[in-house]
């Protein structure tokens, strides 16, 4: 079972680059949403989508955008990439947007901004 | 304001030993959950247990335990017999119902099982 998938797991940008992360998951989940994790910080979200063609801002928005198409994929786009940004990032699904129900994660992106 | 606390940043135990890791909240929405992840080293995050706040009974999954205290909002994960494979991060999380779009993240715990 392939889950939710991320890709690249590396990537080394120069700062105002631009670049997409991609996610897919095989479940069928109407949920799905991106985090960074930043040392000391836990996990906090950058934008979530909670069904194709719907999504809204979560905590940290600034600087990515992301669009969704179909439900099984949501790319994270860095439009003009800053040093800011260097982080972990970790793109999850759930098969409904419900306060009792846990996210699954992919394996995580590791972004260094240069 | 910082809804999930987790005030150990590191912790150690000896294998074999029992461990909880401490856990406190802040809510006013009187319907929520409450998970524990666990990010060993090779950064995944792992979902462990889940425990809803209308639940009369502590959540278990095999070895790990949620100790749940709706009055103080705590929500501690205990660990028993502890193996070195429990060696990781863990990050405890919750879920509101009136903004259940995101999840909330503590600063995580480390954790060390020694052997």
């Amino acid at each position: 079972n392939a889950g939710v998938t991320q890709t690249p797991k590396f990537q080394v940008l120069k700062t105002g680059q631009s670049m997409t992360l991609q996610c897919a998951q095989d479940m069928n989940h109407e949920y799905m949403s991106w985090y960074r994790q930043d040392p000391g910080m836990g996990l906090r979200l950058i934008h979530y989508s909670v069904g194709a063609g719907i999504t809204d801002q979560g905590e940290v928005p600034n600087g990515y955008n992301v669009s969704r198409s179909t439900t099984e994929d949501f790319p994270l786009r860095l439009l003009s990439a800053a040093p800011s940004q260097t982080s972990v990032y970790f793109c999850a699904s759930g098969p409904l947007s419900s306060y009792n129900s846990p996210l699954h994660f992919g394996n995580g992106t590791r972004l260094t901004v240069t | 304001a910082q809804k999930i606390t987790q005030t150990q940043p590191g912790m150690f135990v000896q294998e074999k030993e029992a461990v909880t890791l401490d856990c406190t909240y802040d809510t006013s929405d009187p319907s929520y959950g409450l998970f524990w992840y666990k990010q060993p080293s090779s950064g995944e995050m792992i979902f462990l247990i889940y425990q809803g706040s209308y639940d009369q009974q502590n959540a278990t999954e095999g070895r790990y335990s949620l100790n749940f205290q709706k009055a103080r909002k705590s929500a501690n994960l205990v660990i028993s017999a502890s193996q070195l494979g429990d060696s990781a991060m863990y990050f405890c999380a919750m879920r509101e119902n009136y903004n259940n779009n995101d999840m909330r993240f503590g600063a995580g715990t480390r954790l060390t099982v020694k052997p």
